[in-house]
């Protein structure tokens, strides 16, 4: 596609549910990123994908955390029985190869933990 | 422990002011640092520095790495009100590929 995509753009769901949020990169780009914005912060880092396997999974702040990818394209952000504190943006971004430097970001995913 | 700090978290200025945005990081293995703008979602690319003492100028932006005191600066000159956002330095590291981000500046340009 022309650009990063997220779904769903808002996830409004109850405290210990699960929830699912998808990223579809450019074309392309071998690497992935996940981070999480909550609200007047910075970008905290989640966990980057290099083709489909991740090399570094110590931003996932706890075991309620999971991501995957496939085929070097979409991946998914597993957030198992959600508590309030994970209510939050959550950023995707890709970029051609890992090391180019700018990544691309999606318009993320807003989740709100009720 | 590896860290980005940027300062400061806010500013206030007035159209035609010019304002200085620091980034300063401690990370192993460091590759390159990059400046983001965040106006409302998806931030977007500014500048990637990787070498010491050679400014990156875009109009009226302009960015400088100093590798030896382990800063950045982003200065943006005759501000409008177009600037306001949030401004984000990011380090990326070559051991990993990761990119690690400060918390942002929040620049707010008044008319």
């Amino acid at each position: 596609g022309a650009g990063v995509s997220q779904s769903p753009s808002n996830k409004v769901t109850e405290k210990g549910k699960d929830v699912e949020l998808r990223c579809d990169p450019i074309s392309g780009h071998t690497a992935l990123y996940w981070y999480r914005q909550r609200l007047g912060q910075g970008l905290e880092f989640l966990i980057y994908f290099q083709g489909n396997s991740a090399p570094d999974k110590s931003g996932l702040p706890s075991d309620r955390f999971s991501a995957e990818r496939t085929g070097e394209s979409v991946s998914t952000l597993t957030i198992q029985r959600t508590q309030q504190e994970d209510s939050a943006v959550y950023l995707c971004a890709s970029s051609l190869l890992s090391g180019l430097g700018e990544l691309f970001f999606g318009e993320g995913s807003r989740l709100t933990v009720l | 422990e590896d860290k980005v700090v940027q300062s400061p978290l806010s500013l206030v200025v007035h159209e035609g002011d010019t304002v200085t945005l620091n980034c300063s990081y401690e990370v192993t293995n460091f590759r390159s640092l990059l400046w983001y703008k965040q106006e409302k979602k998806a931030p977007t690319f500014l500048f990637m520095l990787t070498s010491s003492g050679i400014e990156k100028k875009s109009g009226r932006l302009s960015s400088i790495l100093d590798k030896k005191e382990l800063f950045s600066i982003l200065n943006i000159t005759a501000t409008q009100t177009g600037d306001s956002a949030v401004y984000l330095c990011a380090v990326e590291r070559g051991s990993s590929s990761d990119m690690r981000f400060g918390a942002g500046t929040r620049l707010t340009v008044k008319p």
